[in-house]
């Protein structure tokens, strides 16, 4: 079975310039979750989706980051303009429900900006 | 500020020995989740306990709930350099079904 798959698996842009990352999570899964990685704050949450609708964005970090999910096998994750502190791993994931459920990740967008 | 703090953050020991990984928190859990992580990959979920006080066993692994569902911890037996990684501790609160993850704890198990 496909897991949750991240494109693009590596990405080195120029400061200032707009980075998309893709996702396309399990088949059936009703929950969409972004989350970035860094040494300095660990695994934090960024946006959730449920059934394509976005229900808690308050991890976005600031305007510059914009999350959309068209329909229920895609979802794009914006940083436009892109700043050297948003070098990170974006992970996608997914889950069946909300609570108490196993969440499955990508293997994660690997962003620097230099 | 983070919501979980896992401890120690770092762990390097020799294969056969023993270890305790912790996840502490003030706040309360409707459920706490354990993953592993390893370099270039997404974490993948180990267990869920979700009863204060629950003991799961997952072959030379034990994880316990609190009994107040505020702390949890991860006790390896006989580790073996392939139990090497990043282990999060992630909790799931009931007022907002966020799942929240801990700092994580590197641990390098020598052979």
């Amino acid at each position: 079975d496909a897991g949750v798959i991240q494109s693009p698996r590596h990405e080195v842009t120029e400061m200032g310039q707009e980075v998309t990352l893709r996702c396309k999570p399990i088949s059936g899964h009703d929950y969409l979750f972004w989350y970035r990685q860094t040494m300095m704050r660990g695994l934090e949450l960024l946006i959730y989706f449920n059934n394509n609708v976005p229900i808690d964005d308050s991890g976005m970090p600031e305007d510059r980051f914009s999350a959309k999910m068209p329909n229920a096998s895609f979802s794009t994750l914006k940083i436009q303009p892109s700043e050297p502190r948003d070098s990170a791993v974006y992970f996608c994931a997914s889950s069946p429900r909300l609570a108490g459920n196993t969440i499955y990740f990508g293997e994660g967008s690997w962003l620097t900006v230099v | 500020t983070q919501l979980l703090e896992q401890s120690p953050q770092f762990l390097s020991i020799q294969e056969g020995e023993n270890l305790t990984v912790y996840c502490n928190s003030s706040s309360v859990f409707s459920s706490l989740q354990w993953y592993r992580q390893e370099p270039g990959e997404g974490p993948v979920l180990l267990v869920t306990v979700v009863t204060g006080g629950e003991v799961k066993k997952l072959k030379r692994l034990t994880f316990q709930f609190g009994d107040a569902r505020k702390d949890s911890s991860l006790h390896i037996t006989a580790a073996q350099p392939g139990d090497t990684g990043l282990y999060l501790c992630a909790g799931l609160m009931d007022s907002s079904y966020k799942l929240i993850f801990g700092s994580g704890t590197r641990l390098l198990v020598r052979p």
